[in-house]
């Protein structure tokens, strides 16, 4: 069955840096790839999405990357600011919708 | 405005009685979901409905029923709770249900079943 796996459970990085998190995938070829963010006590919200035939998307300070060599996309935070710091999930599924699953997330912390 | 509701917020039962969770969505969607949310933060999903019609049944115990009065409403009934069942309950829609289109998540149902 798919897998999919988030780079490291936590990660702590200073205000200002890049924070750079992964989703890896197996036996899957997804169609799209999501990200979103979730807050404690709160549902998750969207943020990007990557098709299989974009290598790369930006909004604002975020960037995605989608490699399906690797089988992995890349989610880039520029200029990290503390309210960035939240758990960031990666989701995906095919063009029917069909196989949705959610990473375990990255629990973000950006430290002023 | 609240795009997806969810009642209740909070959730505190007994081992063996029923309850259900109650989910509306406002914003004009043909597909809502629910998902559930264990103690390690995992977010699996349980139940697509597309217009009214289940189209995704993952491996849920049957104790678990979702019904759709209608495209703007999906609600969850569980029978018999146990232990097991204590999580954060979310139910999410989205315009359709193929080729990526974003999900909007209500802010959660909190169970805990003692």
């Amino acid at each position: 069955s798919q897998k999919i796996e988030q780079n490291s459970e936590a990660l702590n990085i200073q205000e200002g840096k890049t924070a750079t998190l992964t989703c890896n995938y197996t036996n899957y070829s997804p169609a799209y790839l999501q990200w979103y963010r979730q807050d404690p006590g709160r549902g998750p919200v969207f943020l990007l999405l990557i098709r299989e035939n974009e290598k790369e998307k930006r909004k604002e300070r975020l960037k995605v990357t989608f490699d399906t060599t690797l089988k992995q996309s890349l989610f880039h935070i520029t200029a990290s600011q503390p309210a960035d710091s939240a758990t960031y999930l990666c989701a995906t599924a095919d063009n029917y919708g069909q196989n949705f699953v959610f990473g375990p997330g990255t629990r973000l912390s950006v430290l002023p | 405005d609240t795009a997806v509701s969810q009642t209740p917020k909070y959730l505190v039962t007994q081992m063996g009685n029923d309850k259900s969770i109650k989910c509306e969505q406002n914003l004009g969607h043909d597909t809502m979901y629910w998902y559930k949310q264990d103690s390690k933060k995992f977010l699996k999903i349980m139940f697509s409905y597309n217009n009214k019609e289940l189209i995704i049944n993952e491996t849920v115990p049957n104790r678990f029923s979702p019904k759709s009065p209608d495209k703007a409403h999906l609600n969850l009934h569980i029978n018999s709770l146990e232990l097991g069942d204590s999580a954060v309950y979310f139910c999410a829609s989205s315009q359709d249900v193929r080729g990526g289109e974003t999900q909007y998540f209500g802010p959660g149902t909190r169970l805990l079943v003692l």
